[in-house]
């Protein structure tokens, strides 16, 4: 199975700045990323798919990037409301689909 | 619109077992990836369990040979048969569409519609 690593396991940040959380893949997984947000109590939501396309309905202050086994998904400008855990998935090698451990954005 | 209602989800023995369901509306479970994932307390996601459209299954180790994933085309609901359950079976089951698609010779697989989750406690 293809193991996903995020790194880090949690940040904190302010409204307005800009954030990366990178995600690193086992093995080569071409473009076969994707990134939700999940917050307290609900399911995860869809916000980019194949490492950079934004979902319907994403505000376009996220962005993802990569290609092999490095992605990164950045914020460029921090709301209020962005403050969730964050998970990529890959889904180069399936079954499983696999999921990194996630990445929690704290309110500094 | 699309919806996805679980339901089943509740406290079980260890050794026990419990069906979950999933009710859909605005998507057809027969023509659609429809997949489980979980997700422990205070933990992440974690693959479960997925019914193509073709029929064809496929499972988790954690989870093969104890679970098993159907569908029912006259009620649109996709099922989670769960035997033998175990302490660490304890969690959120989610059903979502698993979206695939191929683009410029890349085939990609997402999750684009979640329901909001049954919980499960395995516990003496």
């Amino acid at each position: 199975d293809i193991q996903m690593t995020q790194s880090p396991s949690s940040l904190s940040a302010s409204v307005g700045d800009r954030v990366t959380i990178t995600c690193r893949a086992s093995q080569s997984i071409n473009m076969n990323l994707n990134w939700y947000q999940q917050k307290p109590g609900k399911p995860p939501k869809l916000l980019i798919f194949s490492s950079s396309s934004l979902h319907s309905g994403v505000p376009s202050r996220f962005s993802g990037s990569g290609y092999g086994t490095d992605f990164t998904l950045t914020i460029s400008n921090v709301h209020a409301e962005d403050f969730a855990t964050y998970y990529c998935q890959q889904s180069y090698s399936t079954p499983p689909l696999t999921f990194g451990q996630g990445t929690r954005l704290e309110i500094k | 619109e699309v919806q996805l209602v679980e339901s089943g989800g509740g406290l079980v023995q260890p050794g026990g077992s419990l069906r979950l369901s999933c009710a859909a509306s605005g998507l057809s479970v027969e023509s659609n990836y429809m997949t489980w994932v979980r997700q422990g307390p205070g933990k992440g996601l974690e693959w479960v369990s997925v019914i193509h459209n073709d029929g064809r299954t496929y499972a988790a180790d954690s989870v093969k040979g104890r679970f098993t994933i159907s569908r029912d085309y006259s009620s649109n609901t996709l099922y989670l048969q769960m035997n033998s359950l175990r302490a660490e079976d304890t969690a959120v089951y989610y059903c979502a569409r698993e979206l695939c698609y191929d683009s410029n010779a890349n085939y990609n697989c997402y999750f684009d519609y979640w329901g909001q989750g049954t919980l499960i406690t395995v516990s003496s």
